[in-house]
């Protein structure tokens, strides 16, 4: 039952451009959504969320965008670095249950 | 910054031992979680904790595990007969607030070897 897909495991980007990293999910029930960054050895950190109420959120280098009809999510990082390269996890759902996608291990080449 | 502790890092431990993995939430957080990561897959939600009672509880958390506040500051999961299959990386985190949309800090985890 994969409610929240990252159809990605990975993703190479050159540093300076643009990442972007996709998340789907099933259920239109889902009102609110996050993304999460870890690092080897440590807790995922939350990076950036989004309410089904709106398209766009963004905090600085990101920004996260929301289509509700596709039921699709995607995290923009512009521009990216070198510390930006960990595994983003995608999550979604109510209460005081997340849904997580699998990840996307992002890697920013020099 | 306030962060959330586990102890231990790692812990290995024989098919069918007791293990208990010990949290120590952000202080004034009122909302206690457990997760999981076996490896190469996705985060897992165990159980969610609120007022000294399980506030939701995933398909995971069968009858081996428990969950327990046993003073101000400590939460605990045990589980009581380990199997293989719960060799994983055990998240524990915490949040201010009711709802999933408040942040929640993760520490950096148990990883449970069992052998």
């Amino acid at each position: 039952d994969q409610q929240v897909k990252q159809n990605s495991p990975s993703l190479s980007v050159q540093e300076g451009r643009i990442s972007i990293l996709n998340c789907d999910y099933t259920n239109s029930m889902f009102d609110y959504f996050l993304w999460y960054k870890k690092y080897p050895a440590e807790g995922p950190t939350f990076l950036i969320s989004i309410s089904s109420i709106k398209d766009k959120n963004e905090d600085g280098r990101f920004t996260v965008f929301l289509n509700k009809s596709a039921k699709h999510l995607s995290l923009h990082i512009v521009p990216s670095q070198p510390g930006d390269s960990a595994v983003y996890f995608c999550a979604a759902g109510g209460n005081y249950q997340l849904i997580w996608g699998a990840g996307t291990k992002l890697i920013i080449k020099p | 910054e306030p962060e959330v502790t586990q102890t231990p890092s790692h812990q290995v431990t024989q098919m069918g031992q007791e293990v208990i993995l010990r949290c120590v939430p952000i202080s004034n957080h009122l909302y206690f979680y457990w997760y999981r990561q076996i490896l190469g897959q996705k985060v897992e939600f165990l159980v969610s904790f609120y007022n000294n009672e399980i506030s939701e509880k995933s398909e995971i958390f069968d009858d081996q595990f428990s969950v327990e506040r046993p003073d101000g500051s400590n939460f605990t999961l045990k589980i009581r007969s380990t199997k293989l299959e719960d060799s994983a990386m055990y998240f524990c985190a915490s949040s201010l607030g009711q709802t999933f949309n408040e942040k929640l800090f993760f520490g950096s985890g148990t990883q449970l070897s069992v052998l």
